[in-house]
Order: structure tokens, then C-alpha cells, then sequence
């Protein structure tokens, strides 16, 4: 069964710093596309970055580049996200989610629980 | 980037009705447009991928159609559990984006 478990969500201070983690089970980890999707209270699905198999192609978000950074550690099956100079309006819930491995057209075939992030002074 | 636009951003529908959701999509994107359900406090699940490909386990009330830019998701009978939100999203290019949601609320 596949499965993705994020963690490391809680509150973080404007210009703080925060990383998530998002433990894959259940597939071969290091064979797909990862993805971050975000929500803000009450708002609708906004994508924040990807991340291909190997790790060494990333992309991001206008609002978060320069401060976010994706990586993984195929090793232990683990995706992660690092949130420097944290803003108030990236408070959201943060969801992991793995692409689709087949041909085009991809979609997010599963989601992690989502982690909340509250950037508050 | 590419703008989606959903259409309505909420309707009211009693059980057993006909229900359909458009989405628009800012320019040509071919079939890469997927549909999603979002039930409070739960994180989306895919209904329909590649505009009309049902994804497995999902209920064949569930419809989709449309190419280029205009896709349509069709609930043929609404049933309980289908009241949640729902996301189209555009996948052939990066930044992979989303409509702004329906939600689909009990008359």
C-alpha cells in the first residue's frame, strides 16, 4: 500500500526556517517525480515544487524561489522541503504528493495527510 | 503560467442530480487536465485524468470531457458522498496549476 507520511509542520516565525519531511512507503521511492502542494486556510490548491527521481532537477514556485528548497534521500525513501525566510502568507497546509509514473498525461496519484505550517510572530 | 478557470465556484444540488463543473484553461493543453475531490480536512484524491480517463476505484457516475482548453467533469447522480470541492489542474507545463475549486453543497 502506498503510503506518504509528512511531518515537521508547526509554527515557524516570519524570517524562521521550518523543514518538512514526507516518508514514502509502499513504492519503489526512487523511481518517481515528487511534489509539494499547498493550501492556505480556506483557499484552494496551489503546487510549490517538484522534484525529479535522481533529485538532481528541481523546480519551484514563484513565490517561494530562493527560499524553498526540495531534496531527497531515496536511501531512506524520504522527500523533503526546507523553508527559509518563512513569510505570513506561506502559512497552509503543506501535502506531498507522488506523479504518476505512466506516459503523459501525469496527474498526483497520492497524496500525503498534509503537515500545517503557521508562520505568526 | 497557465490560468484555470472554474466555473461555478459553488452550486447546490440535491442527491441524485445531474452536476457538471467546467473548467477553462488560459491556453491549449491539449488532454493534460486532471480532476480532483476534496472533502474537508482530508488532503484531494484524482477522479479523472488525462481529461477523461477515469482512475480506478472511482465511481463510473464520474465523468469527464473536452479538449484544448475547455473540459467539462459531469457527476451523472449525485450521491452523498460526493459533496466536497473540486480542483481541475492543468499538468502540461511547469508550474502545474489549479482552478481555483467548486463546491458542491447540499439544497
Amino acid at each position: 500500500e502506498v503510503q506518504l507520511v509528512e511531518s515537521g509542520g508547526g509554527l515557524g516565525q516570519p524570517g524562521g526556517s521550518l523543514r518538512l519531511s514526507c516518508a514514502a512507503s509502499g513504492f519503489t521511492f526512487r523511481s518517481y517525480w515528487m511534489h509539494w502542494v499547498r493550501q492556505a486556510p480556506g483557499k484552494g490548491l496551489v503546487w510549490v515544487s517538484r522534484i525529479n527521481p535522481d533529485g538532481s532537477s528541481t523546480n519551484y514556485a514563484d513565490s517561494v524561489k530562493g527560499r524553498f528548497t526540495i531534496s531527497r534521500d531515496n536511501a531512506n525513501n524520504t522527500l523533503y522541503l526546507q523553508m527559509n525566510s518563512l513569510r505570513t502568507d506561506d502559512t497552509a497546509v503543506y501535502y506531498c504528493a507522488r506523479r504518476s509514473s505512466s506516459q503523459p498525461p501525469y496527474y498526483f496519484d497520492f497524496w500525503g495527510q498534509g503537515a500545517l505550517v503557521t508562520v505568526s510572530s | 503560467d497557465i490560468q484555470m478557470t472554474q466555473s461555478p465556484s459553488s452550486l447546490s444540488a440535491s442527491v441524485g442530480d445531474r452536476v457538471t463543473i467546467t473548467c477553462r484553461a488560459s491556453q491549449n493543453i491539449i488532454n493534460y487536465l486532471n480532476w480532483y475531490q476534496q472533502k474537508p480536512g482530508r488532503a484531494p484524491e484524482v477522479l479523472i485524468y488525462g481529461a477523461s480517463s477515469l482512475q480506478s476505484g472511482v465511481p463510473s457516475r464520474f465523468s469527464g470531457s473536452g479538449s484544448g482548453t475547455d473540459f467539462t467533469l459531469t457527476i451523472s447522480s449525485l450521491q452523498p458522498e460526493d459533496f466536497a470541492t473540486y480542483y481541475c489542474q492543468q499538468s502540461y507545463s511547469t508550474p502545474w496549476t489549479f482552478g481555483q475549486g467548486t463546491k458542491v453543497e447540499i439544497k
